[in-house]
């Protein structure tokens, strides 16, 4: 079965800093990986897809990321991050098995932007 | 709709009550997916639903749990009996494989208490 490993569970960045969060996947034929934001009291919001194509995909909110298929790792990157970045990041990869097919999550990563 | 719609939004209940928790997928989507969140578990899938049947119930926690799907558009989830660590975030999604609109789209989810 796939899964989804997000290195930190917590990273404190300060305004302005750039900031890189970390997602590693088990390795399969093909991969669908996703990451969405959480805010606070809210559902799950997508902030970009890798689907094939280029390995770099550029999501909302300045936020992208790239896949990286020897590394099996898809991490999150924003060059200059707001207080409004608050929030918890959670990456996801698309499992299809047995006839059955569903996102797989990461256990997240709680961002905290510091003025 | 616009979105995926989830009711009620918050919902605190008395050990050992059913419950119904409802979810309105986007229009034209063709799966439908639920997930539970809770402190320290991460999101947990439930079931999904193809049309109205559901290929993959592996992550009901119990025979207390049941969802159903009709029309090939809402779908309820059923707790019977409630215990207290059944207090979570319900998260529904809908899925669709369509081109720009490929992937999850999430409700804001339903809170239950028990109390």
């Amino acid at each position: 079965a796939q899964s989804v490993t997000q290195l930190d569970s917590q990273v404190p960045v300060f305004e302005e800093a750039p900031v890189e969060l970390r997602c590693n996947y088990s390795s399969s034929v093909s991969v669908y990986l996703f990451w969405y934001v959480q805010y606070p009291n809210q559902g799950l919001q997508l902030l970009l897809k890798y689907l094939s194509g280029s390995t770099l995909v550029k999501g909302i909110n300045g936020f992208e990321a790239e896949f990286n298929k020897s590394q099996t790792s898809f991490h999150l990157r924003k060059p200059s991050v707001h207080i409004s970045d608050t929030a918890e990041y959670f990456c996801a990869v698309k499992q299809m098995r047995g006839g059955s097919e569903k996102l797989v999550f990461g256990k997240g990563t709680k961002l905290t932007v510091n003025p | 709709g616009a979105g995926v719609s989830q009711s009620p939004s918050n919902k605190v209940t008395e050990k050992g009550k059913d419950v119904e928790l409802r979810c309105d997928p986007i229009s034209g989507h063709t799966a439908l997916y639920w997930y539970r969140q809770s402190l320290g578990q991460g999101l947990e899938f439930l079931i999904y639903f193809q049309g109205n049947s559901a290929p993959d119930k592996s992550g009901l926690p119990s025979d207390r749990f049941s969802a159903e799907r009709t029309g090939g558009s809402v779908s309820t989830l059923t707790i019977q009996r409630t215990q207290q660590e059944d207090s979570a975030v319900y998260l529904c999604a809908s899925y669709s494989g369509r081109g720009d609109n490929y992937g999850y789209t999430f409700g804001s989810g339903t809170r239950l208490t028990v109390v």
